[in-house]
């Protein structure tokens, strides 16, 4: 069974730095294309950014380009996300998300997601 | 950055056709997915590449894709078929994976 398990979400101040990783399992992690996305409370899905499969290739949303970094431990079946110069309107759940490569020409869909991780930007 | 509108909401009596538009400049030329997720809950593709149904999805949801207008449609619609419902694009200029705005379907 796949499943993704987003942890280090919690409470941060403004300007602060969390850091949340994302445990893979039940299937092989370093064959598939992961990707970051967020939902901030009572609103819509948010992508945030996507990694390769070896890692060499990285996109990241406007919003959180130059504060946020992805990056991925194939070793260790898990994804992560460094937030920088946090805000308040970075106060959202983050979804860890797998995507299938079903087609080489396009992106694929988005096929399983972890239940997610509050992070809250407060004073 | 690619921008995909969507209705805020539709509403449908049960038994009836839901319609959820995604709107994008020469949208057709992309592929779209379709999510639906409701609260509480993790988000589900329900269509992915325009029309194509993951396992465990019912017949009664489709897709299309044509000219500047996705549509996802739900026919014979259920009270559990209640939810917000998200189009994808993939943004190949930028790498981005965007998603439309989200229209909440209401059950009457």
């Amino acid at each position: 069974e796949v499943q993704l398990v987003e942890s280090g979400g919690g409470l941060v101040q403004p300007g602060g730095s969390l850091r949340l990783s994302c445990a893979a399992s039940g299937f092989t992690f370093s064959d598939y294309e992961m990707n970051w996305v967020r939902q901030a409370p009572g609103k819509g899905l948010e992508w945030l950014s996507y990694i390769s499969s070896s890692g060499s290739t990285i996109y990241y949303a406007d919003s959180v380009k130059g504060r946020f970094t992805i990056s991925r431990d194939n070793a260790k079946n898990s994804l992560y996300v460094q937030m920088n110069s946090l805000r308040a309107e970075d106060t959202a759940v983050y979804y860890c998300v797998r995507e299938v490569n079903i087609l080489a020409t396009t992106m694929g869909p988005f096929d399983y997601w972890g239940q997610g991780t509050l992070v809250t930007v407060s004073s | 950055s690619y921008v995909v509108t969507q209705p805020p909401s539709v509403s449908v009596a049960p038994g009836k056709t839901a319609r959820i538009t995604c709107g994008g400049n020469n949208i057709g030329r992309r592929s779209v997915h379709w999510y639906l997720q409701k609260p509480g809950q993790a988000p589900v593709v329900v269509i992915y590449y325009d029309s194509d149904r993951p396992s465990g999805i019912p017949e009664r949801f489709s897709g299309s894709n044509s000219g500047n207008t996705a549509t996802l449609t739900i026919t014979r619609v259920e009270a559990g078929d209640e939810a917000d419902y998200y189009c994808q694009v993939w943004d190949s200029s930028s790498g981005h994976r965007v998603f439309g705005t989200g229209t909440k379907v209401t059950v009457l």
